[in-house]
């Protein structure tokens, strides 16, 4: 079954440190794409960066980047420098080719301390 | 400004009164779809529509429905809500069912059912 599993319920990190965030998918399609988003308190989802199942380099988006390691069906996001407008829920979702509904991770709340 | 805009932000409402909760889009986009968020569930879809009178069943479809007369609006109607659809619920809108199509989302309705 399609799946995305976030292990971190949530994190605590000093500002500046950087962050990964975890994340695992299931599926045997070979055609697929995995998405970040960013919800801060305020509630709304923030698109922050997208990793496609054949792109040969890993994703970045200024101080995001996407860890991805297909063979362990990993999707892990890493916030360098973290700042503490960062603390918000994050999501993974994953969308198939073969199917167009995106598929979420239960999300991982971050708070920065100072 | 290109915009997911739904309404209302917030609703407080009864068990069995009839409820719509409205979503609009500025894009143009062919896509729409409904979902609720809950704690350790992430986003679950309700329905979603392809186009114009195209609509379809996501995971969670019971006790809501959806109609798309016009491109741009994609409203969701709870006949006759239940203390178990207390939840926040997102909009949202792709221009495509592309594998790396982002979906732009609204900000959001908290209902609470009581």
């Amino acid at each position: 079954a399609q799946k995305i599993t976030q292990t971190q319920p949530g994190m605590f990190v000093q500002e500046k440190e950087a962050v990964t965030l975890d994340c695992t998918y299931d599926t045997s399609d070979p055609s697929y794409g995995l998405f970040w988003y960013k919800q801060p308190s305020s509630g709304e989802m923030i698109f922050l960066i997208y990793q496609g199942s054949y792109d040969q380099q890993n994703a970045t988006e200024g101080r995001y980047s996407l860890n991805f390691q297909k063979a362990r069906k990993s999707a892990n996001l890493v916030i360098s420098a973290s700042q503490l407008g960062d603390s918000a829920m994050y999501f993974c979702a994953m969308r198939l080719d073969s199917n167009y509904q995106l598929i979420w991770g239960a999300g991982t709340k971050l708070i920065i301390k100072p | 400004e290109a915009q997911v805009t739904q309404n209302p932000r917030y609703l407080i409402t009864v068990t069995g009164k009839k409820l719509t909760v409205t979503c609009s889009q500025n894009m143009n986009h062919e896509y729409m779809s409904w979902y609720r968020q809950d704690p350790g569930l992430g986003l679950r879809q309700i329905y979603y529509s392809m186009n114009v009178e195209v609509t379809d069943k996501g995971d969670v479809p019971e006790g809501y429905k959806v109609s798309r007369k016009e491109k741009r609006n994609f409203p969701l109607i709870l006949e006759s809500p239940s203390p178990n659809q207390t939840s926040l619920y997102f909009c949202a809108s792709s221009s495509s069912t592309g594998l790396n199509t982002e979906a732009f989302f609204g900000q959001g309705t908290r209902l609470t059912v009581v």
